[in-house]
């Protein structure tokens, strides 16, 4: 079945480390997405990429990483440098729907910081 | 600035009633518009979506309606099932781009 897979479902994180959390999708979308999603906040867009080898900043970006070498997947890396990483990450890809775009997401990796 | 406002944090109904989400955008260049719903710790899931050409769209349960004049929209769930209860998202984008701006989110709690 075609879908978008996130891993780990849980990820456990000692302060000062970095950590990847890996987003796999194979829907052939050319658009792929990082949220991150906090309690009575909405979903705020880390980073963004369009095409392989090409991605953009998002409104949140300072401390987090991504790569899109291939068009399957767009991991990110939070990197020590993010201040209150915390929270619950989707990854979402998207493909053309009329005149706009709908995204598809994936389940999502819950980070804690210990 | 929020560009996409949901208001309401949270929204109680009984089973069978009908249940009203309210959205309010503030950006004019918005002409495509989508409803998320999401449980907790999954990912969301695309509801229904309605371009700015349209008033009204519906799909079975969910119809959105469109008020471009009052920059405003909502989802209506009729009848509410209990199983409709989770957070719902609206979202907005501008011809184009394929980059929504999310509100904040409303939690629908359907009542047995």
């Amino acid at each position: 079945d075609g879908g978008i897979t996130q891993s780990p479902k849980y990820l456990f994180r000692k302060e000062g480390q970095n950590v990847t959390l890996s987003c796999e999708q194979n829907l052939n979308h050319d658009a792929m997405y990082w949220y991150r999603q906090d309690p009575g906040q909405g979903l705020r867009l880390i980073y963004y990429s369009q095409i392989v080898n090409d991605f953009q900043k998002g409104d949140i970006a300072e401390g987090y990483s991504v790569s899109r070498e291939k068009k399957e997947s767009f991991p990110l890396t939070v990197t020590s440098a993010q201040k209150n990483p915390t929270a619950f990450y989707l990854c979402a890809s998207s493909i053309k729907a009329g005149d706009s775009y709908e995204q598809f997401f994936g389940p999502g990796t819950r980070l804690t910081v210990l | 600035d929020q560009q996409v406002k949901q208001n309401s944090p949270s929204l109680s109904v009984q089973e069978g009633r009908i249940s009203i989400l309210n959205c309010d955008y503030t950006n004019s260049m918005f002409d495509y518009f989508l409803w998320y719903k999401k449980y907790p710790a999954e990912g969301p899931t695309f509801l229904i979506s309605i371009s700015s050409i349209k008033d009204k769209n519906e799909d079975g349960r969910f119809t959105v309606f469109l008020n471009k004049s009052a920059k405003h929209l909502s989802l209506h769930i009729v009848p509410s099932q209990p199983g409709d209860s989770a957070v719902y998202f609206c979202a907005a984008s501008a011809r184009g781009s394929y980059i929504p701006t999310f509100g904040r989110g409303t939690s629908l709690i359907v009542h047995p």
